[in-house]
């Protein structure tokens, strides 16, 4: 019954490869967000999609790729990874992506590990 | 420009004291205040928000915070801290007359409740 969940919750991989991350909200909400939390906790918004289009994409690599095949889904895929992606990637979601005033809510995390 | 500072790191209180974590915020426009918690290896969960009317906002979990225009800041309270309370705690703001729905964080304060 989780509202936003993410797969896989951890991954461990080589420099260089390519991995996805993968997320689901069941709120009905139109809105979703990926965001990225160092190992100092600092919590930095990455991309937000509105209606499966992207609204924001903060400065980030192009070697990271959104795609929201439906409202319900906002997964994120990393080329050619680097030690500097290690962290955990939060998905988020919430309703109304121009009433500002609603929470957002965040699923459990995928902690990513570059080796 | 929106931002939002948590000057405190770390906030340690015994059990059953009262509880202050403590936000300033910085907008153009009008804010939107939010005050997330983070437990260990856990999501962030929304605990409360300010978006308009009363200065004193009730949240979950007995927390509650005061909005103070003049002083632009948006402290988290509990009257008696429990060591369950013991976890990451963070502030966000979004400014009404932003450009896009971003919602920026501050860096968080952890809070340590010992029994």
């Amino acid at each position: 019954d989780t509202a936003v969940s993410q797969t896989p919750k951890y991954l461990v991989t080589q420099m260089g490869n390519d991995k996805s991350i993968k997320c689901e909200q069941n709120l009905g909400h139109d809105t979703m967000y990926w965001y990225k939390q160092d190992s100092k906790k600092f919590l930095k918004i990455m991309f937000s999609y509105n209606n499966k289009e992207l609204i924001i994409n903060e400065t980030v690599p192009n070697r990271f790729s959104p795609k929201s095949p439906d409202k319900a889904h906002l997964n994120l895929h990393i080329n050619s990874l680097e030690l500097g992606d290690s962290a955990v990637y939060f998905c988020a979601s919430s309703q109304g992506y121009f009433e500002r005033g609603n929470e957002q809510f965040f699923g459990p995390g995928t902690r990513l590990t570059v080796l | 420009a929106q931002s939002v500072a948590q000057p405190e790191d770390q906030v340690n209180v015994a059990e059953g004291n009262p509880l202050t974590v403590k936000c300033t915020y910085s907008v153009s426009g009008n804010p939107y205040l939010f005050w997330y918690v983070q437990y260990p290896n856990r999501g962030l969960q929304f605990l409360l928000k300010y978006i308009t009317g009363d200065n004193l906002v009730k949240g979950s979990y007995g927390f509650e915070a005061e909005f103070n225009k003049s002083q632009t800041s948006f402290h988290l309270k509990k009257p008696s801290a429990l060591v369950s309370d013991s976890a990451l705690y963070f502030c966000a703001v979004r400014d009404d007359e932003a450009a896009g729905n971003k919602l920026t964080f501050g860096g968080g304060t952890r809070v340590l409740v010992k029994p």
